[in-house]
C-alpha cells in the first residue's frame, strides 16, 4: 500500500525566507503526487500536482515543487514566503487504480514578521 | 453554491448518540469522497463514491459508520453510539473523475465533538 511521509510537523521561517517543506513517498509503480494547503477554518486546497513529464512542477501562490524517484521525494519549495503562507501543508500520493488519495500527517508553516 | 458544501459545520453530542453530517458536493462531481481529521494524524480516508455507490468503503473504522448518497449529489455519514475516539473533522470532497488524474475540491469539514 501507498504511504507518505512529511518528517517535519512544524517550521517557523520568517517573511521573504525561502521555504522547503519535505515529502517522501511510497509506491510501487510511478505515482501521481499532491501538495494541498490548509488555512485556518478553510477546507484544503490544491497547491499544484505531478502526474509525469517535467520532474519540475510550477502551482499556485509561487509554490513548486521537484519530483525525485531516486530519492522518492516530492519537496515543496518557494523563493519568499510570505506572512499570509501560514498554514499546513499536505502532501498526497494517488493510487491510480484504488481511486483515492493518501495524506501525510502534514506540516504547520508558522511565518514570522 | 460553487464549493462543496459541508453541514453542521460544528456538533457537540454526548457518548453514545448518534449524528448525521451531510454533504453538498459541486453540481456534476460524479465522485465524493469522505476524510476524516484527527490532531496529529493527517487525513484518514473514509470512503469513496462513484454516483451512487461506494466501491471502496475500505477505511471505515467500524460498523458504527456508515454512509449513503443519493441522486449522485448528497451524501450523509452516520455515526451510531458515537464514541469519543470519533471526535475529528469530518472533511467531504468531490471530483470530476473516479480516477485520480483529476483536483479533489474539499468542503471546510464538520467538526464533532464527543463528551
Amino acid at each position: 500500500a501507498q504511504s507518505v511521509t512529511q518528517p517535519d510537523i512544524h517550521i517557523t521561517v520568517s517573511e521573504g525566507a525561502s521555504l522547503e517543506l519535505r515529502c517522501n513517498y511510497s509506491y510501487g509503480a510511478t505515482p501521481y503526487l499532491f501538495w494541498y494547503v490548509q488555512s485556518p477554518g478553510q477546507g484544503l486546497q490544491l497547491l499544484l500536482k505531478y502526474f509525469s513529464g517535467d520532474t519540475l512542477v510550477q502551482g499556485i501562490k509561487g509554490f513548486e515543487a521537484e519530483f525525485k524517484r531516486s530519492q522518492s521525494s516530492f519537496n515543496l519549495r518557494k523563493p519568499s514566503v510570505h506572512w499570509s503562507d501560514a498554514a499546513e501543508y499536505f502532501c498526497a500520493v494517488a493510487d491510480v487504480t484504488a481511486s483515492k488519495l493518501t495524506f501525510g500527517t502534514g506540516t504547520r508553516l508558522q511565518v514570522t514578521l | 453554491g460553487a464549493g462543496v458544501s459541508q453541514s453542521p459545520s460544528n456538533k457537540v453530542t454526548e457518548k453514545g448518540k448518534d449524528v448525521e453530517l451531510r454533504c453538498d458536493p459541486i453540481s456534476g462531481h460524479t465522485a465524493l469522497y469522505w476524510y476524516r481529521q484527527s490532531l496529529g494524524q493527517g487525513l484518514e480516508f473514509l470512503i469513496y463514491f462513484q454516483g451512487n455507490s461506494a466501491p471502496d468503503k475500505s477505511g471505515l473504522p467500524s460498523d458504527r459508520f456508515s454512509a449513503e448518497r443519493t441522486g449522485g449529489s448528497v451524501s450523509t455519514l452516520t455515526i451510531q453510539r458515537t464514541q469519543q475516539e470519533d471526535s475529528a473533522v469530518y472533511l467531504c470532497a468531490s471530483s470530476l473523475r473516479t480516477r485520480n488524474t483529476g483536483e479533489l475540491f474539499f468542503g471546510e469539514g464538520s467538526r464533532l465533538t464527543v463528551l
